[in-house]
């Protein structure tokens, strides 16, 4: 049974660390989501990614924030420097041509910034 | 406001009873509609997609009302494991899905 797999699934830091969450999409799938979900703001869209190519970040603090995929296999989000806001639960996401309109979310990562 | 909008509920419903809610989207170039599922504190799931004609998945049934924007899912005979989070999603041209808020469903014995 095939999953999305992230890592970290905790990650407890202080104010000002950086911090790397990562992504081991479903082998195959060429498209890769990363999402934030928050009780105030619900899921909201960070950025994602088609062939490993960046196509829409436009939901991501730039300042802070960079998402990337080194290979097909895996995609990185860090945050730096790491603020309280930034708490929340990050969820990577994959899908696969032509049945993108279905995403397989991972368990995601549930970070603390204190 | 949101670009989709949900009741967040929660909907305590009997076991056995039927459930439904709604939501509302308000770009009026969305092309597909899903339901996705999210159980407490894990990802969420697909449940099902939404089409223009209705949709039935085993006690599940999804409608779209194009003209109105707005799309339902109705649960018939309640099973406790029913209990979570249903979120509406909608897509435009593109890949990016729209998430509401999601509607919380308790079903109790």
């Amino acid at each position: 049974d095939a999953r999305v797999t992230q890592t970290p699934r905790h990650k407890v830091t202080e104010m000002g660390q950086e911090v790397t969450m990562r992504c081991q999409p479903i082998l195959g799938h060429n498209t890769v989501f990363w999402y934030r979900q928050t009780m105030m703001q619900g899921l909201e869209l960070l950025a994602y990614f088609r062939n490993r190519a960046p196509l829409d970040d436009s939901g991501m603090p730039k300042d802070r924030f960079s998402a990337e995929m080194p290979d097909a296999t895996l995609a990185t989000l860090k945050i730096q420097p790491s603020e309280p806001r930034d708490s929340a639960v990050y969820f990577c996401a994959s899908g696969s041509r032509p049945l993108e309109d279905t995403q397989y979310f991972g368990p995601g990562t549930r970070l603390t910034v204190l | 406001r949101k670009e989709v909008e949900q009741d967040p509920g929660p909907f305590n419903v009997p076991e056995g009873a039927t459930v439904a809610f709604n939501c509302t989207y308000s770009n009026s170039a969305s092309q597909s509609f899903f339901w996705y599922r999210q159980d407490c504190r894990k990802e969420p799931k697909l449940l099902m997609s939404v089409y223009s004609s209705g949709n039935e998945d085993g006690r599940f049934t999804a409608q779209l009302n194009r003209a109105s924007q707005y799309i339902s899912l109705l649960i018939r005979d309640s099973k406790l494991s029913d209990s979570a989070t249903y979120l509406c999603v909608t897509k435009a041209a593109g890949n990016k899905l729209t998430f509401g808020g999601g509607t919380r469903v308790l079903v109790k014995p």
